[in-house]
C-alpha cells in the first residue's frame, strides 16, 4: 500500500499480558516514529528510528516498553506486563528525512485497551 | 511540559466563516508543522514552515510564524463542514533529538 500501515487496529488485553504492535512504514522512508495519544490529548513521543538504529529512546515510559526495527522497514513496539495506564492509541509515522524538515506520514494507529 | 500549546482548545464556528488557531512554543526551532486529525484517524500533514519564513499558503490555509514571539497561527478561510477536526502544531527543536514535539491541539467544529 501507499501509506503507513499499523496492526492490529484494535487490541484488548488483560492487565499483565504482553502485547506487540506492528508498523509498516512507507517504502523508502528511513525515519520511523512511535507516538502515544491518550483520549482527547496531544501526542507523546516514544521513540525514533533512523534505519534500524534508535538514536532517541527518551520517550519510552518505562523498561516495560521496547521497540525494534528490522531491515530498515517494519517496526514492532512491545509492551510487557501491560498496565491500565498503557491504554491509549499508539501511532506510528514515517518520513523520508529528518523529522523537522520532512512531513511525517501517520498510520491510523492501534487502539490499546488494557482491562 | 509541552513545547507547543494551541489556543483555543476548542473552537466552534459557522460554515463559511474563517477559523484561526494559534500555537506558542518555548524554545528555538528549526521548523514548525501543522497537522489535522479526524476522529479515530491518524494525523495528516498540512503545512511546514521554516524558521526563516514568515508566511505560507496552501489552498484555503494560511500559516504565519513569528519567531520573535515564538508563535504561529493557522488560518482556514471559508470553512466547510469537512474541516471539522483537531489541529495540532508540531515543532522541531534546534537543540535536541530528531523528533517533532506536538501540542495538545485545537478541536475545531464547523456548524452547517
Amino acid at each position: 500500500g501507499a501509506g503507513v500501515s499499523q496492526s492490529p487496529s484494535n487490541k484488548v488485553t488483560e492487565k499483565g499480558k504482553d502485547v506487540e504492535l506492528r508498523c509498516d512504514p512507507i517504502s523508502g522512508h528511513t525515519a520511523l516514529y512511535w507516538y502515544r495519544q491518550s483520549l482527547g490529548q496531544g501526542l507523546e513521543f516514544l521513540i525514533y528510528f533512523q534505519g534500524n538504529s534508535a538514536p532517541d529512546k527518551s520517550g519510552l515510559p518505562s523498561d516495560r516498553f521496547s521497540a525494534e526495527r528490522t531491515g530498515g522497514s517494519v517496526s514492532t513496539l512491545t509492551i510487557q506486563r501491560t498496565q491500565q495506564e498503557d491504554s491509549a492509541v499508539y501511532l506510528c509515522a514515517s518520513s523520508q528525512g529528518r523529522a523537522g524538515g520532512s512531513p511525517l506520514h501517520f498510520g491510523n494507529g492501534t487502539r490499546l485497551t488494557v482491562t | 511540559s509541552q513545547q507547543g500549546e494551541e489556543d483555543p482548545q476548542a473552537l466552534s464556528i459557522q460554515e463559511g466563516e474563517n477559523a484561526t488557531m494559534n500555537c506558542s512554543y518555548k524554545t528555538s526551532i528549526n521548523n514548525l508543522q501543522w497537522y489535522r486529525q479526524n476522529s479515530g484517524r491518524g494525523l495528516v500533514h498540512l503545512i511546514l514552515i521554516r524558521s526563516n519564513e514568515r508566511e505560507k499558503h496552501s489552498g484555503r490555509l494560511r500559516v504565519t510564524l513569528d519567531t520573535s514571539k515564538k508563535s504561529s497561527s493557522l488560518l482556514i478561510t471559508a470553512s466547510r463542514a469537512a474541516d471539522t477536526a483537531s489541529y495540532f502544531c508540531a515543532t522541531d527543536l534546534i537543540q535536541g533529538a530528531q523528533k517533532l514535539v506536538f501540542g495538545q491541539g485545537t478541536r475545531l467544529t464547523i456548524n452547517p
